[in-house]
């Protein structure tokens, strides 16, 4: 059984791009969370999401960031017109069900430094 | 609001040495879990242990042990007979729902030959 997927697994961007960071979940798996990983900083929440749902964003900058986790296809973080400080480890985890003994399994992460 | 804190940003030691991290949290919350990473170099993370707010057992799980303590809203962790291969950035985190990870800010342990 295939761990928690994300690509790329480094992406560079100049100011002003777009990143899209994607997460395919275990199989199994319909929720998805993403961390954002600052530099010498702990993982901090962003966004919990359920196929076609978004259940809890309160994480996640309310401009140029939007995440999605379509019925088919991986999850989706998207940060239009990238800054400097945008760069960070972005790691995706997903489990099996929501409830007191849902474990998250995390990804390798997708490291994004912006130019 | 719920604060997870690590006290120590480094840790350096010699193979073999024993080495404590320490964790402290916050929440008001009753029902609560705690949880340890390990991220190696190569950067992924790594689950741990969890551990829910009724269960104040101690945990041994080869060289590693964590001492969960209420009474101060502590939970460490301790590595005996250090390797090399336990260098690594280590992180605690709290979660008060169902889904959402509080982490602390990390300790970076270092195992030297």
């Amino acid at each position: 059984n295939a761990g928690v997927m994300q690509n790329p697994r480094h992406l560079v961007r100049r100011r002003g791009q777009e990143a899209r960071l994607r997460c395919s979940p275990m199989k199994g798996h319909s929720h998805v969370y993403w961390y954002r990983q600052l530099p010498e900083e702990g993982l901090k929440f962003m966004v919990y999401l359920q196929k076609e749902n978004i259940i809890d964003e309160s994480g996640m900058p309310k401009e140029r960031f939007s995440a999605e986790f379509p019925k088919e296809g991986p999850s989706i973080l998207r940060i239009q017109q990238v800054v400097r400080g945008d760069s960070a480890a972005y790691f995706c985890a997903s489990s099996p069900i929501r409830g007191s003994y849902n474990e998250q399994f995390f990804g390798p992460g997708t490291r994004l430094t912006v130019l | 609001a719920q604060k997870v804190t690590q006290a120590q940003t480094e840790i350096s030691v010699v193979e073999k040495e024993d080495v404590t991290l320490d964790c402290v949290y916050e929440t008001r919350d009753t029902t609560y879990y705690l949880f340890w990473y390990k991220q190696p170099p190569s950067g992924e993370l790594v689950f741990l242990i969890r551990r829910n707010s009724f269960d104040e057992q101690n945990e041994i799980s080869g060289r590693y042990s964590w001492n969960f303590q209420k009474s101060t809203s502590s939970f460490n962790f301790t590595i005996t007979a250090s390797q090399v291969v336990d260098s690594a950035v280590y992180f605690c985190a709290l979660r008060i729902n169902d889904y959402k990870l509080s982490f602390g800010a990390g300790t970076t342990v270092t195992v030297r030959a």
